[in-house]
């Protein structure tokens, strides 16, 4: 069955970075587009970003383009988000989804805090 | 662009049936066929329950329901089940520089 888990959340201190990653089971990871999703506490949902099957193609939120880069590993089955310059509003639970022009499976999701 | 318009709240009682807007702009929700909706639970993941707006995924009830007319989707919930007390969020495509814009998400309380 289709399994994303995602890891590398965290405490970390605003202007701070942080890499999260995805790992990604149960299907052909290299056919498929990848979406990162997050909500921040007691809010709604925000796509961040998205990367094409063969990375070829990235797209990200304005509020995190040129601190955020989406990427992946397909011999690794893995997508990874790296995060500089944070704020206090980029925390919030990160999701990965799997991206079918609308996202049909989603991760558990990791929770970034940004806070000094 | 701003986040699509959802109601912060609806209800019903068990077996009626409830309708949840969604309005966007000719930009998004009216040029493209692709809204989904997607149901949390507290605590959970959000769980695929439309997509290209009418289209129900294997494994969710038909009592689930999505439309569109102009710049609004919808999704309706029929025989409403004390399970289906959730937050939903609607999500639509809106071209290559946006992107992906979702709903600011509408609380179902199942009274």
């Amino acid at each position: 069955q289709v399994q994303l888990v995602e890891s590398g959340g965290g405490l970390v201190k605003p202007g701070g970075s942080l890499r999260l990653s995805c790992a990604a089971s149960g299907f052909t990871f290299s056919d498929y587009y990848m979406s990162w999703i997050r909500q921040a506490p007691g809010k709604g949902l925000e796509w961040v970003s998205y990367i094409s099957s063969s990375s070829t193609y990235t797209n990200y939120a304005d509020s995190v383009k040129g601190r955020f880069t989406i990427s992946r590993d397909n011999a690794k089955k893995s997508l990874y988000l790296q995060m500089n310059s944070l704020r206090a509003e980029d925390t919030a639970v990160y999701y990965c989804a799997r991206d079918v022009n609308s996202f049909d499976y989603w991760g558990q999701g990791t929770l970034v805090t940004v806070s000094s | 662009q701003s986040a699509l318009t959802q109601p912060a709240s609806v209800s019903g009682s068990p077996g009626q049936s409830i309708t949840i807007s969604c309005t966007g702009t000719s930009s998004d929700v009216g040029s493209y066929n692709l809204v989904s909706w997607y149901q949390q639970h507290p605590g959970k993941a959000p769980k695929l329950m439309i997509y290209e707006g009418s289209k129900r995924p294997s494994g969710v009830s038909n009592r689930f329901s999505g439309s569109k007319s102009g710049n609004t989707a919808s999704l309706t919930i029929s025989g409403l089940q004390a399970e289906d007390e959730a937050d939903y969020y609607c999500c639509s495509y809106a071209g290559t520089g946006t992107f992906r814009l979702f709903g600011g998400g509408t609380k179902l309380t199942v009274l």
